[in-house]
């Protein structure tokens, strides 16, 4: 199966600056990548999908890139409600799976 | 509105089984396929299974395959999974998801939380 490594696993950024969340694959997976949040006690949301189109309503300073089996979400002025846990995802090839998470924190 | 409302889960003893079942409602549920993804405690995410639109192609992850059976029912617009052969690390809250496009998901439940324990 597909590994995905995400880094760092924890990111502590101020209200305001840009976070980088870094995922990797084990393989190639083109740009068959996703990015989810997930809040405490809540389900994920997806953000993005084929590594660079942003879900239905998500804001604009989120977006991500790459291909391949290096990838990059980036939050580009980090606001109160974005402190949470992000989490990519491959659908190159079955089993779909998920990185570990990167958990971004108030600093 | 889509809503995916999750039910069955609760304590069950190792080798145990379970019947989780999905309400789906606010869009056509014949038309999208449907997954399970389940999260241990304090753990990341794990696809557990998931079917066509119409039934017919269904696909387990290894580490649950023979013991648990996704399947829908279009007519009720209801989703299950059947755990059978539960060990303590089936432990975790599992959630109803939609499938979008080719590999990701749109729209999760609030999940179920089913534990395994003695």
């Amino acid at each position: 199966e597909t590994v995905m490594t995400q880094s760092p696993a924890t990111l502590s950024v101020s209200p305001g600056e840009r976070a980088t969340l870094s995922c990797r694959a084990s393989q190639s997976v083109s740009t068959n990548l996703g990015w989810y949040q997930q809040k405490p006690g809540q389900a994920p949301r997806l953000l993005i999908y084929g590594a660079s189109t942003r879900a239905t309503g998500i804001p604009a300073r989120f977006s991500g890139s790459g291909s391949g089996t290096e990838f990059t979400l980036t939050i580009s002025s980090l606001q109160s409600e974005d402190f949470a846990v992000y989490y990519c995802q491959q659908c190159n090839k079955w089993p779909p799976t998920f990185g570990q998470g990167t958990k971004v924190e108030i600093k | 509105e889509v809503q995916l409302v999750e039910s069955g889960g609760g304590l069950v003893q190792p080798g145990g089984s379970l019947r989780l079942s999905c309400a789906a409602s606010g869009f056509t549920f014949s038309s999208h396929w449907m997954i399970w993804v389940r999260q241990a405690p304090g753990k990341g995410l794990e696809w557990v299974a998931n079917i066509r639109q119409d039934g017919s192609q269904k696909y387990h992850v290894d580490s649950v395959k023979g013991r648990f059976t996704i399947s829908r029912d279009n007519a009720k617009n209801s989703l299950d999974l059947q755990m059978n052969s539960l060990r303590a690390e089936d432990t975790a809250v599992y959630y109803c998801a939609r499938g979008y496009s080719t590999g990701w998901v749109d729209y999760w439940g609030r999940g179920s939380l089913v534990t395994v324990s003695s």
